[in-house]
């Protein structure tokens, strides 16, 4: 079956405390990205990566690191994570850019 | 950046139709609607990729003018099914839509 996995699904931290939130695509896609959704703000990309390797800034990537060294993954990660990164976050991954987005479930993410 | 949309919301009885808009301020080559359900990922519904163009999804269709910067979602004879929060978006550096929640009751 074709699909988008994120791990985990929930995660409660503290700040400061190094977090890694998995994401893997079992459709050959070139074009991979994470957003991060909040009440009144809507989704917003994180970082988005148009092939292995390639990683480019999206609108809000303060305070996180991406890497893309295989196709299929393209785990985000939080160095220090701080309150204001709590939040629900998605993983998402298409043919290439402007084709159709493949969302996995989300993370929902609570830093205290 | 971000795309603007309008109504914000919109409720409506089942079988009456709606009407989306999606207005960039940015020049727009391209636009996808998605429509995400509560608790749940978004889902893709179509891309329109030239200008005029408009594709149709069952009862949804869309049109795209790239001259006006502007998209618009047709929804008609609404089915409970289509409540949710519809979002438009554009570009390589992905930007959604501020959203527009739409309720169908019965």
């Amino acid at each position: 079956e074709a699909q988008v996995t994120q791990n985990p699904r929930y995660l409660i931290t503290v700040t400061g405390k190094k977090l890694t939130v998995t994401c893997s695509q079992n459709m050959n896609h070139e074009y991979m990205s994470w957003y991060r959704q909040d009440p009144g703000l809507g989704l917003r990309q994180i970082y988005y990566s148009m092939n292995v390797e390639v990683t480019d800034k999206g609108d809000v990537p303060e305070g996180y690191k991406v890497s893309r060294k295989e196709k299929r993954n393209f785990p985000l990660i939080l160095e220090s994570p701080s309150p204001n990164q709590t939040s629900l976050y998605f993983c998402a991954s298409s043919f290439a850019s402007n084709y159709e987005q493949y969302f996995g479930p989300g993370t929902r993410l609570t830093v205290t | 950046q971000q795309p603007v949309q309008s109504p914000q919301a919109v409720i409506l009885r089942e079988g009456e139709d709606a009407v989306i808009n999606c207005s960039s301020s940015k020049a727009l080559y391209s636009v996808h609607w998605y429509r995400q359900k509560h608790g749940e990922a978004p889902v893709f519904l179509m891309i329109l990729l030239k200008g005029g163009e408009q594709k149709g999804h069952e009862k949804i269709s869309a049109s795209f003018n790239e001259k006006k910067q502007q998209s618009s979602l047709y929804l008609t004879a609404s089915q409970l099914s289509y409540s949710g929060t519809y979002f438009c978006g554009t570009g390589n550096q992905f930007y959604f839509g501020t959203g527009t929640s739409l309720t169908v009751i019965p």
